[in-house]
């Protein structure tokens, strides 16, 4: 059973150009979870979806970011006009339902860097 | 709104020393608590969890106990190698779905 995937693993953008990072959950796992660590800091809360929902935003900043998760294909974490400041690891982890026990699953992360 | 608090690191041991990272939380209800491990360049995984008060987690020599009365989930280990190189963060879930909370994570360096 392949993990949590994430692609791709390091991209670089120039800044005002847009940013698209793509999570495929485990197999099985219909609830995905983006997070974002910035440079010696732990892993702050982004968005929580499930297919084709959103269920909590509230860590996402309220411009430039956008989630998604279709009904068919990965999840699309988008950052439209990058700037110096969105540099960081993005990590996607999914579980296979919600519920406070059930532990998420990270896939390796995408390491964004805006020159 | 919930938080995790955890002992600044970096941690310099010597090989089979014996770990403690404190770990103390602020959480509405009863939430799950968790330690995951991040090696250099990877993703986080998941340590050892526990679900309710007075349950040991453990996993690869690690264990944390969750202590309802002091909000605490402290990580010990016996005898640490090399190997147990990483940044250690304390998580907690709440509120009826997972939305973890982290820590700021420690890091742990063990010289041989």
């Amino acid at each position: 059973n392949a993990g949590v995937m994430q692609n791709p693993r390091h991209l670089v953008r120039r800044r005002g150009q847009e940013a698209r990072l793509r999570c495929s959950p485990m197999k099985g796992h219909s609830h995905v979870y983006w997070y974002r660590q910035l440079p010696e800091e732990g892993l702050k809360f982004m968005v929580y979806l499930q297919k084709e929902n959103i269920i909590d935003e509230s860590g996402m900043p309220k411009e430039r970011f956008s989630a998604e998760f279709p009904k068919e294909g990965p999840s699309i974490l988008r950052i439209q006009q990058v700037v110096r400041g969105d540099s960081a690891a993005y990590f996607c982890a999914s579980s296979p339902t919600g519920g406070t026990s059930y532990e998420q699953y990270f896939g390796p992360g995408t390491r964004l860097t805006v020159t | 709104g919930d938080s995790v608090t955890q002992m600044e690191g970096p941690v310099t041991l010597s090989e089979e020393a014996f770990l403690t990272i404190n770990c103390t939380y602020t959480a509405t209800g009863y939430p799950s608590l968790f330690w995951y491990v991040q090696y250099p360049g990877e993703g986080l995984q998941l340590l050892l969890k526990a679900t309710k008060a007075d349950d040991k987690g453990s996993n690869k020599g690690f264990e944390a106990t969750y202590r309802k009365e002091t909000t605490s989930f402290h990580l010990e280990k016996g005898s640490v190698q090399v190997s147990d190189s990483a940044v250690y963060f304390c998580a907690l879930s709440s509120g009826g779905y997972q939305k973890v909370t982290f820590g700021t994570g420690t890091k742990l360096q063990v010289i041989p």
